[in-house]
Parts: C-alpha cells; structure tokens; sequence
C-alpha cells in the first residue's frame, strides 16, 4: 500500500518568509509524528498528533514552529519568519496507534533551504 | 529521559563480510528498541524492533539485532554484507511512558565491492 508522503520534496525560500510542510499519513494510522533532522542536531522529535490533537508540542524549537492536522489525516507544518537556523530535512511519521511497540514509518522528507 | 549512543560514526567493511552497527541505550524503564536505514535524499526506512520476547530479532534484508539488557546495548548485524547495504544507519529507543523516538546520531556504513 502508499506509505507516507510529503510534499514538496524540496523547498527553498528566504528568510523571513513563510513556509508549509505537508504530510499524508498511512490511511488508518491514528498517530502522527513530526520530527527535524539537520547536520548540527541530528534527529529531533518536534511534535505528534493522536487523532486531530496535538498533547505535547514542547519539542517546537520556538513559536514560530506550529503545526495542525484535520481529519484524523493530513498534517501541516507551519514555520513563520524562517530563519537560516530552520534549514534541515523535515520528516513525518505515522503509526497505526501510539502504543509503545507500534512502529513509525516516515515519509521521504521535505527539505528546507532558508537563503 | 531517554538516550542512545552509536559510538562509531563510520563502519567500513568489505563485501561478503560480517557487518555490526553498535547501539547502546538509557531509559527509565523497560526499552523499546528499533533500528532504521537511511538512504540518500530518502526518508528513514524500518528495519526492526525489538519490543519483548527473544533477545535475538530478524528484520528485514537479512538484518537481525540482539537486546543485551546487561549491557544495554542493541547491535544490529549482517552475516554477509552487500555494496547495496551503504547507507546511514539509526538506532532508536522509545520508553515506555513516551510517546517519541529518541535517534542515536547515525553511523555511516560503507561496504566495499
């Protein structure tokens, strides 16, 4: 079956812009993750979704970072005044719940280059 | 708080030969271990987990990982390793009361033909 994907792929844009990430999840996967990953960082977990709500977002770097999800299924990231800080890949996962032993399967990723 | 440590950040290897990627981990509670493959300009691709049961798990493309709870550790291994099996490699631990994987900071595998 279709696994995850995000769209763009790629996305460059200027600082201080703004800039949406999307992401489809596996049909039927309840949960949804969002995670960074940049040279400096590694991967960083950012926020994640059961169902439309979003029960922790305290791994958004600032509160330029937001994100939502409507429908049980898509999910946008928003980053608002991009700063150069905020190029990296941004990569979703979802899993079909959120218990322990579930499995997260992530999407290609969107790459974000801040000029 | 969770936490993983892959201590090498390049693993070199000739094909036909035995590939091992070391993981060590810390969590609070019983670990939730899971490894994953990633190729360039790809996304992280699931290779296998382990959750409880036999220490000794089989995934996918003839890869296999063995929990060692004494040593906290959870080395994924190859028998015979493939040019096609150059990639990045990430281990990851979930505890038990959260809900994020928390990824160790990769390491480069090259294998030579």
């Amino acid at each position: 079956g279709a696994g995850v994907s995000q769209s763009p792929s790629n996305k460059v844009t200027e600082k201080g812009k703004d800039v949406e990430l999307r992401c489809d999840p596996i049909s039927g996967h309840t949960a949804l993750y969002w995670y960074r990953q940049s040279l400096g960082q590694g991967l960083e977990f950012l926020i994640y979704f059961q169902g439309n709500s979003a029960p922790d977002k305290s791994g958004l770097p600032s509160d330029r970072f937001s994100a939502e999800r409507t429908g049980g299924s898509v999910s946008t990231l928003t980053i608002q005044r991009t700063q150069q800080e905020d190029s990296a890949v941004y990569l979703c996962a979802s899993s079909l719940e959120t218990g322990v032993g579930e499995t997260q399967y992530f999407g290609p990723g969107t790459r974000l280059l801040v000029l | 708080a969770q936490s993983v440590a892959q201590p090498e950040d390049q693993v070199n290897v000739a094909e036909g030969n035995p590939l091992t990627v070391k993981c060590t981990y810390s969590v609070s509670g019983n670990p939730y271990l899971f490894w994953y493959v990633q190729y360039p300009n790809r996304g992280l691709q699931f290779l296998l987990k382990y959750i409880t049961g036999d220490n000794l798990v089989k995934g996918s493309y003839g890869f296999e990982a063995e929990f060692n709870k004494s040593q906290t550790s959870f080395h994924l291994k190859k028998p015979s390793a493939l040019v096609s099996d150059s990639a990045l490699y990430f281990c990851a631990v979930r505890d038990p009361n959260d809900y994020k994987l928390s990824f160790g900071a990769g390491t480069t595998v090259t294998v030579r033909a």
